[in-house]
């Protein structure tokens, strides 16, 4: 069974343009989430998506954005990049939206805003 | 809010040795889960073990095992018979959901080194 995919790997772009990452969950999971990952810190959560909806936010600014597809893939977008943007950003999937079920994790993409 | 501390940014251990890793959290609610991730140099997380706040006895995987200490709000992992694969950033994880949502929050991690 395929796991979490994510793409990019890499994305390298230059402050004040946007990024647009993509995740792919296991197939049958219906939650996504979203964490930034910053050098030398732990997961800050972003985002969760459940069944298409946003279900919860983490202290970012809006233009932190993103959205669920139908078939339950997602896509983060960063509007107006700054440079601490530059992180590592994760996309997990869990089967349903209790706060017990474990999240997949993929193998995140890397940004780095120049 | 949540918060999660893990007080050793980097640890080490000898292969075939023990180590525990530790994480205490604050929190004012009573049901939640507590997780431990694996985060090898590859990146791809892993979950490693997860303890109910409800459940008294202490969850074990294999090598595994956590003490989970409620009323002190400490959760600390321990890996026996340590493992060259047993290298990488390990992170303590609290989810807990309320009526405004789910909380999700990640201490800052561990490197743990296993020495041959």
């Amino acid at each position: 069974e395929a796991g979490v995919t994510q793409s990019p790997t890499h994305l390298i772009k230059t402050r004040g343009q946007q990024a647009t990452l993509r995740c792919s969950p296991i197939s049958g999971h219906t939650s996504v989430y979203w964490y930034q990952q910053a050098l030398g810190l732990g997961l800050q959560f972003l985002l969760w998506y459940d069944e298409g909806e946003e279900r919860n936010r983490g202290n970012f600014p809006p233009r932190f954005s993103g959205r669920q597809f139908p078939n339950y893939s997602s896509e983060l977008n960063v509007n107006a990049l700054e440079l601490e943007d530059s992180a590592l950003y994760l996309c997990a999937s869990s089967l349903g939206d209790r706060f017990y079920n474990e999240q997949f994790f993929g193998p995140g993409t890397r940004l780095t805003v120049l | 809010a949540q918060t999660v501390t893990q007080s050793q940014p980097e640890m080490s251990v000898q292969e075939a040795e023990t180590v525990t890793l530790s994480c205490t959290y604050d929190t004012s609610e009573s049901d939640y889960y507590l997780f431990w991730y694996k985060q090898p140099p590859s990146r791809q997380m892993i979950l490693v073990i997860r303890q109910e706040a409800y459940k008294q006895q202490n969850a074990t995987e294999n090598r595994f095992s956590v003490n989970f200490q409620k009323a002190a709000k400490s959760f600390s992992l321990k890996i026996s018979d340590s493992q060259l694969g047993d290298a990488a950033m390990y992170f303590c994880a609290y989810r807990s959901e309320d009526n405004y949502g789910q909380n999700f929050v990640f201490g800052p991690g561990t490197r743990l080194s296993v020495l041959p």
